[in-house]
């Protein structure tokens, strides 16, 4: 079936810990994203790519870091991770660019930083 | 950058319409959409505005004024799985969306 998988669906994580949130869509699409979800604050885009081997930064890169080797993969990696990391962390892609692109997402990851 | 405002909760009883508001400011304006968002779940898409009027696509409907700023989302013939959150997002350029915090929409019998 095609669409978006992430991984792993939930981690708790200690301070200071290293970790990699995976992406991987199979709908050969051109863009891709990494979104946080917090209460109250929506989806706020942490960094994007537009095409394999180019990335962006969205509204929150800070403590992020992202890669596009090839067209499948997105990782996310939080260097050091810290409390306010904690969140739902959605991955998503696009055809793009063109009118009516519709961004697609992952089923999410739930990440807690203690 | 983007501002985008939508209530946070609405409420309406099965087999009615209910239309949620969505405001924005931006300096590039790009696209409308409209993403449905079940509690623990991914958005999915809803609908997309580009030119000023109404979309319509089943039992829901978008409708887009640019010049005011100004969107709406209308759910009719409310069914209890459309109890969910409603994203409104707006693209900027052509790739990036901001999305607003979204509007929890309780369907009760």
């Amino acid at each position: 079936i095609a669409g978006i998988t992430q991984a792993p669906t939930s981690q708790i994580l200690a301070a200071g810990r290293r970790m990699t949130l995976r992406c991987t869509q199979d709908m050969r699409h051109n863009a891709m994203y990494w979104y946080r979800q917090d209460l109250g604050l929506g989806l706020r885009l942490i960094h994007y790519s537009n095409t394999a081997g180019t990335t962006g930064k969205g509204e929150v890169p800070d403590g992020y870091s992202v890669s596009r080797a090839n067209t499948d993969d997105f990782p996310l990696t939080l260097a050091s991770a810290v409390p306010s990391q904690t969140s739902v962390y959605f991955c998503a892609s696009s055809d793009g660019p063109g009118e009516a692109d519709t961004q697609y997402f992952g089923p999410g990851t739930r990440l807690t930083v203690l | 950058g983007q501002n985008i405002d939508q209530p946070t909760e609405m409420t309406a009883t099965e087999g009615a319409i209910v239309q949620i508001n969505c405001t924005y400011q931006t300096s590039g304006f790009n696209g409308l959409f409209w993403y449905q968002q079940h509690a623990g779940e991914a958005p999915t898409f809803l609908s997309y505005n580009v030119l000023d009027g109404l979309e319509e696509k089943g039992r829901f409907s978008s409708f887009l004024s640019r010049s005011k700023g100004y969107s709406y989302l209308l759910l009719k013939e409310l069914q209890m799985k459309d109890s969910a959150s409603y994203l409104c997002a707006v693209r900027e350029g052509d790739y990036k969306l901001s999305f607003g915090a979204g509007t929890t929409v309780t369907v009760r019998a």
